[in-house]
């Protein structure tokens, strides 16, 4: 069946240490991968995205890896902030054209001061 | 200016009533979506309308019907609301649905409590 998950439910890092935060997809067909960050009692936000065709991406203190071969997802967030603090979501578009996303279960990153 | 926004917020309510979450998005996107989200984060979509027309419609009791009055608007009407339909539901637009997936856009979300 379908799914997207992530290895941890919750991280726990220090303010200015880097965070990684993983995710692992089944679908080898999904051909783009999107992160989303959700802070408490607001809705997802976008926060990167990754094409099929590419191994890396970088933002803006944010980078996204992806390992098709053993279908794995990962953000790094560089020097975490306490404003980083939020449930993380990987979400993977399948083959279909209708852009239906399939969502991770969402890891809380919590960062210590 | 809010590019997605959703009303109510919050909606309490008691087991066997209809209800109604508004949305609407001014960001010109032709693609408009409802998500549910359960008491354990998990998001997962329910429907999808492109410029008006239904095209993704998931496992859902047909208790909930999406009407988009235009591609701005999409809105969800629950009939006989159940205990199990407690959650936060989140519209999210998109400006197409098909070719080179597009970013999907979230509102607030509107947290739903059935009593």
């Amino acid at each position: 069946g379908e799914s997207v998950g992530l290895h941890l439910p919750t991280l726990s890092v220090q303010e200015g240490d880097n965070s990684i935060i993983n995710c692992a997809y089944s679908n080898s067909a999904s051909d783009y991968f999107i992160w989303y960050k959700q802070e408490s009692g607001k809705g997802p936000q976008f926060i990167i995205d990754i094409r099929s065709n590419m191994d890396k991406r970088q933002g803006q203190r944010v980078t996204v890896l992806l390992n098709k071969t053993v279908k794995h997802l990962s953000l790094q967030i560089a020097a975490t902030q306490p404003g980083d603090s939020a449930v993380y979501f990987c979400a993977e578009h399948g083959s279909s054209n209708t852009g239906k996303l399939i969502f991770g279960q969402g890891t809380t990153l919590q960062v210590k001061p | 200016d809010t590019a997605v926004s959703q009303t109510p917020k919050y909606l309490v309510t008691q087991m066997g009533n209809d209800k109604s979450i508004k949305c609407e998005q001014n960001l010109g996107h032709d693609t408009m979506y409802w998500y549910k989200q359960d008491s354990k984060k998990f998001l997962k979509i329910m429907f999808s309308y492109n410029n008006k027309e239904l095209i993704i419609n998931e496992t859902v009791p047909n208790r909930f019907s999406p009407k988009s009055p235009d591609k701005a608007h999409l809105n969800l009407h629950i009939n006989s609301l159940e205990l199990g339909d407690s959650a936060v539901y989140f519209c999210a637009s998109s400006r197409r649905p098909s070719g080179p997936p597009d970013t999907q856009y979230f509102g607030p979300g509107t947290r739903l409590t059935v009593l």
